[in-house]
């Protein structure tokens, strides 16, 4: 169990560039998940998968970001058109199973800063 | 919808004093509840969990007790020391995990 892995750790970007961050979960995770996470605030969801599936979107998740699982495994989340607004820290997490009582493994997070 | 309140910080106390870290929640449903725990410069852990009304989660000294008729999940610990400095997150889980706005805990010797 090597952890839930995030890459990269921090992104400085100028606005109005793409960025793109990966999560490689605990394998044999079925379910990843995104958060976002600003000073002196706690987690706010983004959006989970089971397996491949995106089965919830929160209404943070603007039309300009996008996620994908494409095989199950790992995950990019993709911010486009970025503003400086989307500067935070985004984190992911797995979790064995759908099973209401899983805790999360968090990733340490990959903190965006857009000039 | 699904939230949880937690008792805003900062908290600072003296090393080996009573802590107790407030947290209640609105759910639909019947959720998992959770404290996770976050030392400066590192990411989330869990803490301790409980999955049903009067469970106690308890973990390095800490504990909580799943209080159905109150909606809460408050968080103790009998004597603090100085590395329990960090920020504490009370979450609930039923299809996702929603976590409280967090508190920072510095304890000083």
């Amino acid at each position: 169990d090597t952890g839930v892995s995030q890459d990269p750790r921090h992104k400085i970007t100028k606005r109005g560039q793409n960025v793109t961050f990966r999560c490689d979960p605990i394998s044999e995770h079925n379910r990843l998940y995104w958060y976002r996470q600003t000073l002196g605030q706690g987690p706010e969801f983004l959006t989970y998968f089971q397996n491949e599936a995106q089965l919830e979107k929160s209404r943070l998740l603007s039309d300009r970001f996008s996620a994908e699982r494409p095989k199950g495994s790992f995950s990019t989340l993709e911010i486009q058109r970025t503003e400086q607004g989307d500067s935070a820290m985004y984190l992911c997490a797995s979790s064995p199973r759908g099973e209401y009582n899983s805790p999360l493994h968090f990733g340490n997070g990959t903190r965006l800063t857009v000039t | 919808g699904n939230s949880v309140t937690q008792m805003e910080g900062p908290v600072t106390l003296s090393e080996e004093a009573f802590l107790t870290i407030n947290c209640t929640y609105t759910a639909t449903g019947y959720p998992s509840l959770f404290w996770y725990v976050q030392y400066p410069g590192e990411g989330l852990q869990l803490l301790l969990k409980a999955t049903k009304a009067d469970d106690k989660g308890s973990n390095k000294g800490f504990e909580a007790t799943y209080r159905k008729e109150t909606t809460s999940f408050h968080l103790e610990k009998g004597s603090v020391q100085v590395s329990d400095s960090a920020v504490y997150f009370c979450a609930l889980h039923i299809t996702d995990m929603r976590f409280g706005a967090g508190t920072r805990l510095t304890v000083k010797p």
